[in-house]
């Protein structure tokens, strides 16, 4: 079966960087995506891996380990408006290449 | 350039009843895609319209069905509703059926509330 992992909350201060891990079990891997969620609001894209390595754009970075199962989101100069939900949601042949979406991790930013 | 609209954004029902809610794709786009999302998890994929007709679905019951209208409009309806079925239910638009490089474009949702 398929199966994401990420941590469920992280907490962070504004100005710093963070880290949301993203582990991935399934067949037939196409790519690993991140959504930004505020609460009461839509799900918004930030970025999508189909390839190993970095993809940056702005403040938002994303990676993709294939080999590894493994992804992760980093956030650099966190501001207040970054406090959201961020889900990794992959793309596979086992899903039909409809996106699968981890449980979300919930990111509180301190002042 | 209009986004994807979603109607109405909150309603109560009670058990037993029908609900539909309704979506506008994204200005260009032509797939509809809907999902169920509970407090504190993610989007699970309901099913799929394209062409108006449904082309993929996930593991949900039967009551669950839809519609696509020639101008690409949905609609999801759910009957004999349970409590269970409390969720904010998500409309995603994209062109063609694939999922382009990971990105779906969301509507704002309809928050279920189940009686």
């Amino acid at each position: 079966g398929q199966s994401l992992e990420q941590p469920s909350e992280v907490t962070a201060v504004e100005g710093a960087i963070v880290q949301i891990n993203c582990t991935y079990q399934t067949s037939g891997f196409y790519g690993l995506s991140w959504y930004q969620q505020h609460d009461g609001g839509a799900p918004t894209f930030l970025s999508y891996n189909a390839l190993d390595g970095l993809e940056e754009t702005g403040r938002f970075s994303s990676f993709l380990s294939r080999s590894d199962s493994y992804g992760y989101l980093l956030l650099q100069e966190l501001q207040m408006k970054d406090s959201a939900s961020y889900f990794c949601a992959v793309r596979s042949l086992d899903s039909n290449y409809q996106l699968i979406w981890g449980a979300g991790t919930k990111l509180i930013i301190k002042p | 350039d209009a986004g994807v609209t979603q109607s109405p954004t909150h309603l109560i029902k009670t058990r037993g009843q029908q609900v539909t809610l309704r979506c506008s794709p994204k200005s260009g786009h032509d797939t509809v895609s809907w999902y169920q999302q509970a407090l504190g998890q993610g989007p699970q994929f309901i099913f799929q319209y394209y062409e108006e007709e449904e082309r993929q679905r996930g593991n949900f019951p039967d009551r669950f069905s839809g519609h696509q209208f020639p101008n690409y409009s949905s609609e999801l309806n759910v009957n004999a509703l349970l409590l269970g079925d409390s969720a904010l239910y998500l409309c995603a638009s994209s062109l063609g059926q694939g999922v382009r490089a990971g990105e779906l474009f969301f509507g704002e949702g309809s928050r279920l509330t189940v009686l």
